[in-house]
């Protein structure tokens, strides 16, 4: 089972870029990384995904490193909106399954 | 598109009783998972269900059973209530892994057992 650690939180000003460095030792070959943001009183949502290398898309980018026992989401400009918790999540498809779990995730505090 | 859907979003509950959350995916995914979420705390994954026909435990199943009804609608039921079940449940659904399992929530079912 690919279990994930991350620091259990962070703090940040507005404007800053805030990268958040998860670690995955066990991942599979077939797993995707995936990360998560959660606001209090709502479930999470998704973020951003990779595989391996380099991911950007409108909000992040995601850098997982050759052996992928690692990875980092990298929010650029970071706002009081930003203020969340993070999830890494690493699919464990051993065996064909889809159990899923969560690690504690990472509380980010955006400040001005 | 209504995406993940639960029912209800707030309940509560007496010791001993049983109730069932509802939840409904139209986005055609394969599996579906209930998560719970005590304050302050992160997501456990209670049970999930990889596909139609299937359903396996998941980090935290005692207390709970669940059905997959068809491919659109997974329960979870609470068959005797107790405080410590008192959380936030989420219903979570994913096309499958290999599509890269990503999930998407509902918006989450408040319970409180006294």
């Amino acid at each position: 089972l690919a279990k994930t650690t991350q620091p259990i939180s962070m703090d940040s000003y507005e404007g800053q870029e805030v990268n958040i460095t998860c670690s995955h030792n066990n991942i599979a070959t077939n797993d995707y990384i995936t990360w998560y943001q959660q606001f209090p009183s709502q479930g999470p949502r998704f973020i951003i995904q990779g595989y391996k290398t380099k991911v950007t898309n409108e909000v992040a980018s995601l850098f997982i490193p050759a052996d992928r026992k690692s990875s980092t989401l990298s929010l650029p400009r970071v706002s009081l909106s930003d203020t969340a918790v993070y999830y890494c999540l690493v699919g464990d498809t051993a065996g064909g399954g889809n159990k899923l779990t969560f690690g504690t995730g990472t509380q980010l505090k955006v400040e001005l | 598109n209504a995406g993940v859907t639960q029912t209800p979003k707030f309940q509560v509950l007496k010791t001993g009783q049983s109730m069932t959350l509802q939840c409904a995916q139209d986005m055609n995914h394969n599996s579906m998972y209930w998560y719970r979420q005590d304050p302050g705390m992160g997501l456990r994954l209670i049970y999930y269900s990889a596909s139609e026909g299937t359903t396996d435990k998941g980090e935290v199943p005692n207390g709970y059973n669940v059905s997959r009804l068809n491919k659109r609608e997974f329960s979870l039921r609470l068959e005797s209530a107790a405080p410590s079940q008192t959380s936030v449940y989420f219903c979570a659904s994913s096309m499958g892994a290999s599509s890269g399992n990503t999930i998407y929530f509902g918006e989450g079912s408040w319970l409180t057992v006294v």
